[in-house]
């Protein structure tokens, strides 16, 4: 069965950081490119980032303005998103999905307070 | 950024009605456009990719229709699981977008 579970969500203070993981199961993590999406509370989806299956390429919101790096451990199953110089507009629940878009992870809540 | 506009933002339907919802690109996106449906506290599910294949698994009352800049999904007759909120998202450009969402409510 395929499973995409997020953690690292958490309370962070303006200007802070944070690290979200994505653990993959199920599949062959290598051969899938990811995204990042989050929604903010009571408000739309925001796709925020893509990370090809090598690694090589990858693209992001424009509105992140470079705050944000995605990465991600083909040994560890595991993609990763970096957060900096976070703010109250980056409060939501952030999802980790397969680039298939038939995979998504629950969520994991990050709140910037 | 490519722009996609969802008309209505709220649909009032009873079950069993028929649904049609809009969806318009602030430019072309070919065929490149997905739809979704998500209820309170899940993550989104996909329906229809690339204008009109359903996914696997998603009932044929869900179907897709347009190209270009519009677009629409039709839901031929609404189940009690259907009363939800619908996404559209293209991928045709970098950054891939999503429109702000209709909402199907019963009336």
């Amino acid at each position: 069965e395929v499973q995409l579970v997020e953690s690292g969500g958490g309370l962070v203070q303006p200007g802070g950081s944070l690290r979200l993981s994505c653990a993959a199961s199920g599949f062959s993590f290598s051969d899938y490119s990811m995204n990042w999406v989050r929604q903010s509370p009571g408000k739309g989806l925001e796709w925020l980032s893509f990370l090809s299956r090598g690694g090589v390429s990858e693209y992001y919101a424009d509105s992140l303005k470079g705050r944000f790096v995605v990465s991600r451990d083909s040994a560890k199953n595991s993609l990763y998103l970096q957060m900096n110089a976070l703010t109250a507009d980056d409060t939501a629940v952030y999802y980790c999905a397969r680039d298939d878009w038939v995979y998504w992870g629950q969520g994991t809540q990050v709140t910037v307070s | 950024e490519i722009v996609l506009t969802q008309s209505p933002a709220t649909l009032s339907l009873s079950p069993g009605e028929r649904a049609t919802l809009s969806c318009r690109a602030s430019q072309s996106i070919s065929s490149h456009l997905a739809w979704y449906r998500q209820t309170p506290g899940r993550a989104p599910r996909l329906l229809i990719y690339e204008v009109s294949n359903r996914a696997t698994g998603i009932p044929a009352r869900f179907s897709g229709s347009g190209s270009g800049t519009d677009f629409t999904l039709t839901i031929s007759s609404l189940e009690p699981e259907d009363f939800a909120v619908y996404y559209c998202q293209q991928r045709s450009n970098w950054p891939l977008t999503f429109g702000g969402g209709t909402k199907v409510e019963v009336k």
